[in-house]
C-alpha cells in the first residue's frame, strides 16, 4: 500500500545530530499527524495539522519541530535528541480533523529511530 | 483513569476458537470508535469502525455500549493470520485556538496469538 509513505524507514542518530523525518500522503486528505510509539506504551499523539495549520502540540519537547508545507507533506525535524526518544515514529492522515468528525486515520509504515 | 483502557492480554487461543476483547473509555462525549490491528513492527491498520447498533464484517463483530462506555470485538473461527495486537481507538475532540478538532486516542492494545 502506498497511501501514506514515510522516509527513512530506519534511522540511527547521535545526540548531537540533526535529521528530518518525511511523510507524504496520496489520499487527498487534509489532516496529518505525528505519533510516537514506544515499547509497551499506547500511541502518543505529538502533533496535528489540519488544513496545513498546526492544531495540536501535545506537550512535545522543542527538540521535535514539525513542518507542514502543504496538505500532502509533513516533516519532523529532530535535533539534540535523547536516548529515551528512541521509538517508532508514525505519520497518519485523515480526511480532516475538524470538530467531531469521525474520520479514521491511515498510517504510514513508520520510522524506527534509535538515538545513541 | 486512562482515557481508553484495554486488557493487554496476551490471549493465546487455538485455531478455530472464538475470542472477545473488551475496551472501556472515559470520555462520555466520544463520538466514534474503531478497532485497529497492528502486526509486529508494522503500522496500525484500520480493522473496522464500531457503530451504535453493532456491526459485523465476516468473522469480526464489534459492539458499542454507550451507557457503559464499553466497546467489544469478537473474532470467530480464529486463523493463524489473526495473530496481532488489537487497538481500541476512540475519537474525541480537543480545543486549540478557539476551534475544536477531532483526535483519536489509542488504547494500549490487546495481544492475540492464535496457535495451530
Amino acid at each position: 500500500e502506498t497511501g501514506v509513505t514515510q522516509t527513512p524507514r530506519h534511522l540511527v542518530m547521535g545526540m548531537t545530530n540533526k535529521k528530518s523525518l518525511k511523510c507524504e500522503q496520496h489520499l487527498g486528505h487534509n489532516a496529518m499527524y505525528w505519533y510516537k510509539q514506544s515499547a509497551k506504551k499506547p500511541l502518543e499523539l505529538m502533533f496535528v495539522y489540519n488544513f496545513k495549520e498546526q492544531t495540536e502540540n501535545n506537550s512535545v519537547p522543542s527538540r521535535f519541530s514539525p513542518e507542514c508545507p502543504n496538505s500532502s507533506h509533513l516533516f519532523l525535524h529532530l535535533h539534540t535528541l535523547q536516548p529515551e526518544d528512541s521509538a517508532l515514529y508514525l505519520c497518519a492522515s485523515s480526511q480532516e480533523a475538524t470538530g467531531l468528525a469521525p474520520y479514521e486515520q491511515y498510517f504510514g509504515p513508520g520510522t524506527r529511530l534509535t538515538v545513541t | 483513569r486512562k482515557e481508553v483502557e484495554q486488557d493487554p492480554g496476551p490471549f493465546n487461543v487455538p485455531e478455530g476458537a472464538t475470542v472477545a476483547f473488551n475496551c472501556t473509555y472515559s470520555n462520555s462525549a466520544s463520538q466514534s470508535f474503531f478497532w485497529y490491528r497492528q502486526d509486529c513492527r508494522k503500522e496500525p491498520k484500520l480493522l473496522m469502525s464500531v457503530y451504535s447498533s453493532g456491526n459485523e464484517d465476516g468473522r469480526f463483530t464489534a459492539q458499542l455500549n454507550r451507557a457503559s462506555q464499553y466497546i467489544s470485538l469478537l473474532i470467530r473461527d480464529s486463523k493463524l493470520s489473526d495473530s496481532a495486537t488489537y487497538l481500541c481507538v476512540v475519537n474525541g475532540f480537543d480545543y486549540a485556538g478557539g476551534t475544536s478538532y477531532g483526535k483519536l486516542t489509542f488504547g494500549q492494545g490487546t495481544i492475540l496469538t492464535v496457535h495451530p
